[in-house]
């Protein structure tokens, strides 16, 4: 079974700056994808960014990017220029490629709580 | 192009009653999701489901049951509730099918049980 961690329970950024989320993940399996989403208080998920496990180049959404290290199963979220809005919990999501009973899910890190402070 | 709409938003009952939670995927959509968010446990998978059928189900008690429509929305129903089923409750809509590709899944905004 595949297993998500994120170490991090509580970081805090200062308004403007570059603050960096960490996530690990173990699986056997060599396709799959990863995702960050951003759960603000209003409680609705939101997808921020997805990485495709077969693409070694690293995924970007404007002020979001990812560093993926496949070897060192390792995933973690760069916000640059902090905004009030980036405050949220951050979840780090797992999910396999392959088709399959078991596979139809996303799998969770327990979640980071970013504060951005002005 | 309306979201995921879960209903009710909040919902309070009493040990021992029953509920049922609806969810209204993205035009499209078949796969229909749900996860159980807790303080404690955070984000664990309930069930999935695909053209009204179950694909995947979590390690649940049988008192969690879902079905899905020929329309794709989804019901989810917890039977005999205990206090540790206080929760938010969330689905999740994809366009993905048989073969997963790199869909994502877009979220409702959830139903908050609380049971007292």
């Amino acid at each position: 079974a595949q297993t998500v961690t994120q170490s991090q329970p509580e970081m805090s950024v200062q308004e403007a700056e570059t603050v960096t989320l960490s996530c690990t993940y173990d699986t056997s399996e060599s396709d799959y994808y990863l995702f960050w989403y951003k759960q603000p208080p209003s409680r609705q998920m939101i997808l921020v960014i997805r990485q495709e496990a077969y693409k070694q180049q690293n995924a970007t959404e404007n002020r979001f990017s990812v560093n993926f290290q496949k070897a060192a199963k390792s995933f973690s979220l760069k916000i640059s220029d902090s905004q009030l809005g980036d405050a949220a919990m951050y979840f780090c999501a797992y999910r396999s490629e392959n088709s399959g009973g078991s596979n139809y899910k996303l799998t969770f890190g327990k979640g980071t709580l970013l504060t951005v402070n002005p | 192009k309306a979201g995921v709409t879960q209903t009710p938003r909040y919902l309070i009952k009493t040990r021992g009653q029953q509920v049922t939670l609806s969810c209204s995927p993205i035009s499209g959509h078949r796969s229909v999701s749900w996860y159980q968010q807790t303080p404690g446990q955070g984000l664990q998978f309930l069930f999935e489901y695909f053209s009204e059928t179950q694909r995947n189900k979590g390690n649940f008690p049988g008192r969690f049951s879902g079905r899905q429509f020929s329309n794709s929305r989804s019901e989810m129903n917890v039977s005999t509730l205990e206090l540790g089923d206080s929760a938010l409750y969330l689905c999740a809509s994809s366009l993905a099918g048989n073969q997963q590709g790199s869909y994502g899944y877009t979220f409702g905004s959830g139903t908050r049980l609380t049971v007292v």
